[in-house]
Formats: C-alpha cells, structure tokens, sequence
C-alpha cells in the first residue's frame, strides 16, 4: 500500500551531538524523496532531497541517505541544536503528490 | 523572492458554512497542492493543479474542491463544514507537478481552520 513510516515517533538528543531520524516507504517505484522540518504553528520547511539515482545527499549540517535495498530513508543532522528542535516528516513522490510519513518529534536538550 | 503565500492566517467557521481558502505560488511555480494536517490523520493530499488543471486528487469528499487561475494562483474550497474538517490546510508550490524531475516542493504556513 501507499505508506511512508517513521520508525520513532519522539528522539531526544544532547545539543551538539548528531541525530538519526529514520524512515521507512513502501514503494519501490518512488524516484523522489524529501524531508521537511516543521516548527509549532509553522508549515513544513524544505530541508533536504534526494533522488532515487542517489545513495547520499549532503547540505549544511543535514545528509540524507537512501538504501533502496530496504526501502529505508534517514537524516542526519550534525551538531544539532537547539533550533532544530521540530516534527520531521519524510515524504516520497508517488503519482504526483506527496506521501508523508507520521513525523519524528525531535527533542533538543542544551 | 517570496514563498508560498496563504491566506488567510486563521478562521473560525460555523458547522454548515463554506470556506475559501487562497494560496499565491511561489513566482514561477505552475503546480499548486493542497494539504490537510490533523493530529490524526498527519498531512494528506487533497488535490493538485498544473496550468490550471486538476492532475490529481486525494480521498476527500465531493465538498473539498478547488481551482487554479491563469496566473497559477490557487483557492480551494470546503463546503458545508463538519467539525472533522478543522485542521491547518496546506498549500505547496512547484515548478514541475508533483515535483517530478526532482523539483523541490516548497510550502506555505497553512491556513488554520476550527469549525464550531
């Protein structure tokens, strides 16, 4: 079915230490995938894409990687701070629209 | 260069009533989409227009539609409010529909929507 999880619904780290944010779709057929980050009261915010053709992706401070063998997503984030405390959705491209994923509360402790 | 833009910020409506909501693409976009985000139910797909044509739509009901302008600008309507249909709707902008060929899908801050 038409499904994007995420496997831990809240993380907690330490400021300054990195974060995992893992994902898992179901659809082997999608090419696309993006993570956004949303704040209290905010929409989603752009954070990083990474097509199908592609293993890793890096950008200031966040890499996505892909592994297409398991059909699993994840975001790192380096350094996180206490800034990048928010919901983080995965969503993947499928007939044209978005399929998101339930969103990983992270949780930034200074 | 300004995001995507929605309006208006917040609205309270009555069960039975109809709402309009507006979304102004980012400049350039020709793919407007629309979103809705409950505690519940997360963020889910109501419909998608390019050029002025609906290219897909999600499993809402008859009363959620909407319609894209020449200028890409989109609106989208709710008629005969249920109290279910409170939640933060959503527009995204594209260049490519459903970002095909790995065009970024950009979002507004939503419109927020109680129904009393």
């Amino acid at each position: 079915g038409e499904s994007v999880g995420l496997h831990l619904p809240t993380l907690s780290v330490q400021e300054g230490d990195n974060s995992i944010i893992n994902c898992a779709y179901s659809n082997s057929a999608s090419d696309y995938f993006i993570w956004y980050k949303q704040e209290s009261g905010k929409g989603p915010q752009f954070i990083i894409d990474i097509r199908s053709n592609m293993d890793k992706r890096q950008g200031q401070r966040v890499t996505v990687l892909l592994n297409k063998t398991v059909k699993h997503l994840s975001l790192q984030i380096a350094a996180t701070q206490p800034g990048d405390s928010a919901v983080y959705f995965c969503a993947e491209t499928q007939g044209g629209k978005l399929i998101f994923g339930q969103g990983t509360e992270l949780s930034v402790k200074p | 260069k300004a995001g995507v833009t929605q309006t208006p910020r917040y609205l309270i409506k009555t069960r039975g009533q109809q709402v309009t909501l507006s979304c102004s693409p980012i400049s350039g976009h020709r793919s407007v989409s629309w979103y809705q985000q409950t505690p519940g139910q997360g963020l889910q797909f109501l419909f998608e227009y390019f050029s002025e044509t609906q290219r897909n739509k999600g499993n809402f009901p008859g009363r959620f539609s909407g319609r894209q302008f020449s200028n890409s600008r989109s609106e989208m309507n709710v008629s005969t409010l249920e109290l279910g249909d409170s939640a933060l709707y959503l527009c995204a902008s594209s260049l490519s529909p459903g970002g095909l060929g790995g065009n970024t899908i950009y979002f507004g801050e939503g419109s927020w929507l109680t129904v009393v």
